[in-house]
């Protein structure tokens, strides 16, 4: 089954820095990447996904990108701000796949 | 507003009850997911039902149960069979079974001692 390896857990950067966090992937039918963001005592919220047919999205300060050769994807946010302090999930499923499968979080800490 | 609803946020429970948390939607989803987090891990699924009166197990299904008697309810049991129930307990739902994009409720911190 697929198994979605997450890195770092934790990631601790200065306010206006870039951030990234890495996730890779073993099913190689998955085709569409998800990411949530997590706040304290919260719910996920889905902030911006990724399907197989494209390399990369942004919205805004977001961006993604996926390799799927390398199974590969990442998520990059531009210009850190204190509300960007989270935990963020990556995930993968395919088409038809009756479940998403988690990684493990990252905890985003943004530095004043 | 359309959303998912949990009640109650907290809930505390001795050890050897069962208890039930409640998921509702008004989004008109056909699909609904229980999932539960650890401190440190990612989410990990416990039941979902892609119909109404049609549910499966997920990965972590045993000591839980459920029911989906209308489309708007999926409530999760947790039972006494449980062995480490203490956990935060998310509804989810999609529009479709099989849809990609799933919709997360606030979450039940469930603690019991």
């Amino acid at each position: 089954g697929e198994n979605v390896e997450q890195h770092p857990s934790t990631l601790s950067v200065q306010e206006g820095d870039s951030a990234v966090i890495k996730c890779t992937y073993s099913d190689s039918a998955s085709n569409y990447f998800p990411w949530y963001k997590q706040e304290l005592g919260k719910g996920p919220q889905l902030i911006i996904d990724i399907r197989s047919n494209v390399g990369e999205k942004k919205d805004q300060r977001i961006a993604v990108t996926l390799n799927k050769t390398a199974k590969h994807f990442s998520l990059h946010i531009t210009e850190t701000q204190p509300e960007d302090s989270a935990v963020y999930f990556c995930a993968a499923t395919y088409s038809s796949a009756s479940k998403i499968i988690f990684g493990s979080g990252t905890r985003l800490s943004i530095r004043p | 507003d359309g959303g998912i609803t949990q009640s109650p946020k907290y809930l505390f429970r001795k050890e050897g009850q069962n208890v039930t948390l409640s998921c509702e939607q008004n989004l008109n989803h056909d699909a609904m997911y229980w999932y539960r987090q650890d401190p440190g891990q990612g989410l990990r699924l416990i039941y979902y039902s892609q119909i109404v009166n049609d549910f499966q197990k997920g990965d972590i299904a045993e000591g839980y149960s459920v029911s989906r008697e209308k489309k708007e309810s999926f409530p999760l049991t947790v039972t006494s069979a449980q062995k480490n129930p203490t956990a935060f307990y998310l509804c989810a739902s999609s529009i479709l079974a099989g849809s990609l994009e799933q919709y997360f409720g606030p979450g039940t911190r469930l603690t019991v001692t």
